[in-house]
């Protein structure tokens, strides 16, 4: 079973306005919540990360929020640029000590585009 | 600072070969893993290690082997390649096994195809 959902497979936006990616999970033992940032050929880089003890945090242009009742998050950028279109991904980390220390449980991704 | 090596970029194999898979990372972390990345189905964690002398099975472990005998090093090994383990493979570390406040760090990949 898929613990972490991202629905939309890609999104395309116009510079300037905002992007936002969704993600829906399963398991209410997940702890952190981040998310991971792709371009072609290169791995997976780090974005920004919210625990589950918070409902909001926010970098720069970057904004994660997380709605604990209805198991998702979501990823805000204001404004878009063109050089954000990337692959999104959404990961989850389960709770230190319950024997799954320092797994990460990705959604599948999502494609953003911002046109300039 | 090179963070997290991955060797060799893209590699064709046959059916029933081996090979091993290089993950080399200079920034002294504890805690590597390997993911491996399928269309439609993001990352899935394969083994990882949270010191030298230390493995676990990941999501995905089978067909698969690795041995951390240092800190820098986290190899993967393919016993009998299968054409089910055509994927593109990550190597990643961190500091620590914390989660989300120890993001981990990733390679750039490894591009496999088993013929």
């Amino acid at each position: 079973d898929q613990q972490v959902k991202q629905n939309s497979p890609s999104l395309s936006v116009q510079e300037g306005r905002i992007s936002i990616l969704n993600c829906d999970y399963t398991n209410s033992m997940f702890d952190y919540f981040l998310w991971y940032k792709k371009y072609p050929a290169e791995g997976p880089t780090f974005l920004i990360s919210i625990s589950s003890i918070k409902d909001k945090n926010e970098d720069g242009r970057f904004t994660v929020f997380l709605n604990k009742s209805a198991k998702h998050l979501s990823l805000h950028i204001v404004p878009s640029q063109p050089g954000d279109s990337a692959v999104y991904f959404c990961a989850a980390s389960p709770a230190h000590g319950s024997g799954n220390t320092g797994k990460l449980i990705f959604g599948q991704g999502t494609t953003l585009q911002v046109k300039p | 600072n090179a963070g997290v090596t991955q060797t060799p970029k893209f590699q064709v194999l046959k059916t029933g070969q081996s090979m091993t898979l290089q993950c080399a990372q200079d920034m002294n972390h504890e805690y590597m893993s390997w993911y491996r990345q399928d269309p439609g189905m993001g990352l899935r964690l394969i083994h990882y290690s949270v010191g030298a002398g230390i493995t676990d099975q990941g999501e995905v472990p089978n067909g698969y082997n690795v041995s951390r005998s240092t800190t820098e090093d986290f190899p993967l090994r393919l016993l009998s390649a299968a054409p089910s383990q055509t994927s593109v493979y990550f190597c990643a570390s961190s500091r620590r096994a914390g989660g989300g406040n120890q993001p981990q760090h990733f390679g750039d990949g490894t591009r496999l195809s088993i013929l």
